[in-house]
């Protein structure tokens, strides 16, 4: 058990660039997370997937985000034509929910995404 | 809408306790946890309640009112390494399936 991991670290961009990131959950867990936190705030809920399904996505996320699971393994999060309002730290967060009251989440140390 | 709210700052004095509340509102209700979030790292979970009742947990206790629609983190015998933001996070229905919802966190300061 390595834990969540996330790539890159940190990330700095300029406005109207593309920009992807990189989560490998714990390998035996089915749900993995997306959320945005910026600086002061909970994490906020941007999209959830089931093995590789897509199961929800945050009305708040604009058309420019796209996450992808391909084989219910590793997730990318892709933001396109950055703002400087994308800003914030993007943490993914993996869980087993084979019970499925206690759903533990277990984070990565996240990216932090500056837009200039 | 989906309310979960926590005070925003807290400070104590190290080896005392303190009880820091959430209460929601919201629309369904299925578990509410507490992790734990030092500046510039991933949160971790602490507790987790989905009864009534008090979870205890070393240090650390969590209580758990559905009725009231809140509850609290307890930690005893503060040490300085326990300043950190407290996230309060609900399990609210969507889409036939269960989103863990952040509150804003609560920043303690522990104090010599």
């Amino acid at each position: 058990d390595t834990g969540v991991s996330q790539d890159p670290r940190h990330k700095i961009t300029k406005r109207g660039q593309n920009v992807t990131f990189r989560c490998d959950p714990i390998s035996e867990h089915n749900r993995l997370y997306w959320y945005r936190q910026t600086l002061g705030q909970g994490p906020e809920f941007l999209t959830y997937f089931q093995n590789e399904a897509q199961l929800e996505k945050s009305r708040l996320l604009s058309d420019r985000f796209s996450a992808e699971r391909p084989k219910g393994s590793f997730s990318t999060l892709e933001i396109q034509r950055t703002e400087q309002g994308d800003s914030a730290m993007y943490l993914c967060a993996s869980s087993l929910t084979w019970d499925t009251n206690n759903e533990k989440l277990f984070f990565g140390s996240g990216t932090q995404l500056s837009v200039l | 809408g989906q309310n979960i709210d926590q005070p925003t700052e807290m400070t104590a004095t190290e080896g005392a306790i303190v009880q820091i509340n959430c209460t929601y509102q919201t629309s369904g209700f299925n578990g509410l946890f507490w992790y734990q979030q030092h500046a510039g790292e991933a949160p971790t979970f602490l507790s987790y309640n989905v009864l009534d009742g008090l979870e205890e947990k070393g240090r650390f206790s969590s209580f758990l009112s559905r009725s009231k629609g809140y509850s609290y983190l307890l930690l005893k015998e503060l040490q300085m390494k326990d300043s950190a933001s407290y996230l309060c996070a609900v399990r609210l229905p969507s889409g036939g399936s269960y989103i863990p919802t952040f509150g804003r966190g609560t920043s303690l300061i522990v104090h010599p």
